[in-house]
């Protein structure tokens, strides 16, 4: 499989404080990308970040990559309860392959 | 900007009824198609992708099947629904790395 493995699978944190998920996967990338995903919504696309870069800011996310561990990881500083969801991870890797997800990280931000 | 229908949002099955879920995609040219299933607690399953019209493949084996009978129009069917198929089902494209997806159906079957 060429899909990413989040973890941890939960993560329950006060509003105000960071959060942490790490995605691990397998095989060499091209990119990677994170989605976050509200309760019975679709995926939506937050952050890309290619394997040739180590740190990927957007707002209150920061994502790193390290190809050598192959895995990465995405920070949410000052969390608010509106980022409560779920994160996934998806590695793009060369060719027209589909992106697969695994089952992510549930995060609840807890005001 | 690009947009994405997915239709029904809701629906109810009896077991052995056939299913159609519709997608179409608006403000884009070939788009790569994809669906997707999740079961309830479970992570996203790759069902269907195709990267053309008449292009499909499947990536799990069962009783769904998907068509694409234009180039921003994308159908995933069922003759006979299980109890098995119930779940989420989203429509997705991209045209880059970046996968878009709909809002979703809920599937039950009963």
């Amino acid at each position: 499989s060429q899909q990413g493995e989040e973890d941890p699978q939960a993560l329950s944190i006060q509003e105000g404080e960071n959060a942490t998920m790490n995605c691990s996967y397998k095989t060499s990338i091209n990119n990677l990308q994170w989605y976050r995903q509200n309760s019975g919504r679709g995926l939506v696309h937050l952050i890309l970040i290619r394997s040739n870069e180590r740190e990927k800011h957007s707002g209150r996310l920061r994502v790193t990559l390290d190809t050598s561990k192959k895995s990465s990881s995405l920070l949410i500083t000052a969390s608010r309860a509106a980022d409560t969801a779920s994160y996934f991870c998806a590695p793009t890797h060369s060719g027209n392959t589909p992106l697969v997800f695994g089952k992510g990280t549930r995060l609840s931000v807890i005001a | 900007s690009q947009t994405i229908h997915q239709w029904p949002a809701t629906l109810v099955q009896p077991v052995g009824s056939p299913l159609s879920l519709e997608c179409t995609v608006e403000g884009t040219s070939n788009p790569n198609l994809y669906w997707y299933r999740q079961a309830a607690g479970r992570g996203l399953q790759l069902l269907f992708y195709s990267v053309g019209i008449g292009q499909i493949s499947s990536e799990v084996p069962q009783n769904l099947s998907a068509s694409r009978p234009q180039d921003r129009q994308f159908i995933l069917s069922s003759k006979k629904l299980l109890l098995s198929d119930s779940g989420f089902y989203l429509c997705a494209w991209s045209v880059a790395d970046t996968i878009y997806f709909g809002e979703g159906s809920w599937l039950t079957v009963v």
